[in-house]
């Protein structure tokens, strides 16, 4: 079992909120992401982390950003919800060095509804 | 990475083999085929993956072609519980970290 956690899984909010999205993990792992899904829809990559305090844009512009002060953590906020942010936000790790095989760990996602 | 192709859809009777291709012409030769399950928008999860050589877990089989232009992904008895968007990945596993999804294929085991 994959040990990567991610909280709320349902939020709804109204416009112009901030709101955080968690995610942890405690496999240790230096790589993160975060993906981003539309119902029926591909997944799209929006950030990732090579390790504490490295962050990147991933291949779909997001108005979130992320921070990755420790290993284990790394949260995504939106510092003004729109509606237009209304999706599945997944969450996911994988190792760096020593026995990398590539594969990655998902949490079960944060579905977020901003009225 | 290199670029897959996979059919959208596919239907399988529950206790059959389901055979899902995947199409990657354009692989390198550090390349590895991976394969992701996603179950109605849970997170996705991993199945196996492999470089050239047939692989087999506890959830399914992996066949390479020789040429490593393409491979099948064998769920050896489908249960409704394997009902889930299936996708087929190539890369390189410590040289990108964008990993890419693309749509998948549909798969839709019925009893």
């Amino acid at each position: 079992e994959a040990d990567i956690y991610q909280t709320p899984r349902y939020l709804v909010i109204g416009t112009g909120k901030k709101i955080t999205l968690e995610c942890s993990q405690t496999m240790g792992h230096d790589k993160m992401y975060w993906y981003q899904q539309d119902p029926g829809m591909e997944l799209h990559l929006i950030h990732y982390s090579y390790g504490v305090n490295s962050t990147e844009k991933g291949d779909l512009s997001s108005e979130s950003t992320v921070s990755r002060i420790r290993t284990e953590h790394f949260p995504l906020t939106l510092e003004s919800a729109r509606p237009s942010h209304t999706s599945q936000y997944l969450c996911a790790s994988s190792e760096a060095l020593g026995g990398y095989t590539g594969e990655l760990f998902f949490g079960e996602g944060s579905r977020l509804t901003v009225l | 990475d290199a670029k897959t192709t996979q059919p959208t859809s596919m239907d399988c009777a529950e206790g059959r083999a389901a055979n899902l291709p995947c199409n990657h012409s354009t692989i390198s030769g550090n390349e590895y085929v991976y394969w992701y399950r996603q179950i109605h928008s849970q997170g996705p999860q991993y199945i196996i993956h492999g470089l050239k050589n047939n692989e087999t877990n506890e959830m399914a089989s992996l066949i390479i072609t020789e040429d490593r232009k393409s491979s099948t992904l064998i769920l050896p008895h489908a249960t409704l519980r394997d009902t889930a968007v299936y996708y087929c990945i190539v890369r390189v596993p410590r040289a990108d970290y964008k990993l890419s999804f693309g749509a998948g294929t549909t798969v839709t085991v019925r009893a």
